[in-house]
């Protein structure tokens, strides 16, 4: 069965420090990972990774992926009590429509 | 460009009630989707629109239909209502597949009672 795990499920800083969140899969046929950042209502869209050990970059944000162990990282750096969201992974396989979600990792900043 | 926009917002219903959820994107997307979003299962797809005049069953799918009714809109019915159908409901689309980065409608709080 396709799946896509997030780790840790909720994290709770404060403002200034950095956070790495993991999202690990088992799909087949891996396509692409995308990252996805929710705040109160719809999701949007962060990164797309497709290819091991090339890094995007957004500002703060950061996230690379590894094909060979099957995971990916987001990295936050000087976070900011604007980064409270919950952050979802998802991943794609070839010739399918669909994207596989992970449960998601709520993150609270703290002032 | 409004991108998705989903009607309506907020919904209750009583159980065995039928409602539909409508949904519209004005990017030219050939792909769209319903999902589903419960605390802490993150979100479940329902069906999705390959392209037009094309709808499948995502992973959840019991207790839903939907129609593809144009390029532009996808919508999502509820039959007779359960309980167990008490979610936010999200609709998004893509330009194709789902490879692509999905654009996500502002979404559907919907209880069952």
């Amino acid at each position: 069965e396709d799946k896509v795990v997030q780790s840790p499920l909720s994290l709770v800083v404060h403002e200034g420090d950095t956070v790495t969140l993991n999202c690990s899969y088992e799909v087949t046929n891996f396509r692409s990972l995308l990252w996805y950042k929710q705040e109160k209502k719809a999701p949007t869209f962060l990164f797309m990774l497709t290819s091991s050990g090339i890094e995007k970059k957004s500002g703060r944000l950061s996230s690379i992926l590894d094909k060979k162990e099957l995971f990916s990282i987001l990295n936050i750096t000087a976070t900011q009590t604007g980064d409270s969201a919950i952050y979802l992974c998802a991943v794609s396989m070839d010739s399918s429509y669909k994207l596989i979600f992970g449960s998601g990792t709520r993150l609270l900043v703290r002032p | 460009n409004a991108g998705v926009t989903q009607t309506p917002k907020f919904q209750v219903l009583k159980t065995g009630q039928s409602m539909t959820l409508q949904c519209a994107q004005d990017m030219n997307h050939n792909s769209m989707y319903w999902y589903r979003q419960d605390p802490g299962m993150g979100l479940r797809l329902i069906y999705y629109s390959a392209s037009e005049g094309t709808t499948d069953k995502g992973e959840v799918p019991n207790g839903y239909n939907v129609s593809r009714l144009n390029k532009r809109e996808f919508s999502l019915r509820l039959e007779s209502a359960a309980p167990s159908q008490t979610s936010v409901y999200f609709c998004a689309s893509s330009i194709k597949g789902g490879y692509n980065e999905q654009f996500f409608g502002p979404g559907t709080r919907l209880t069952v009672l």
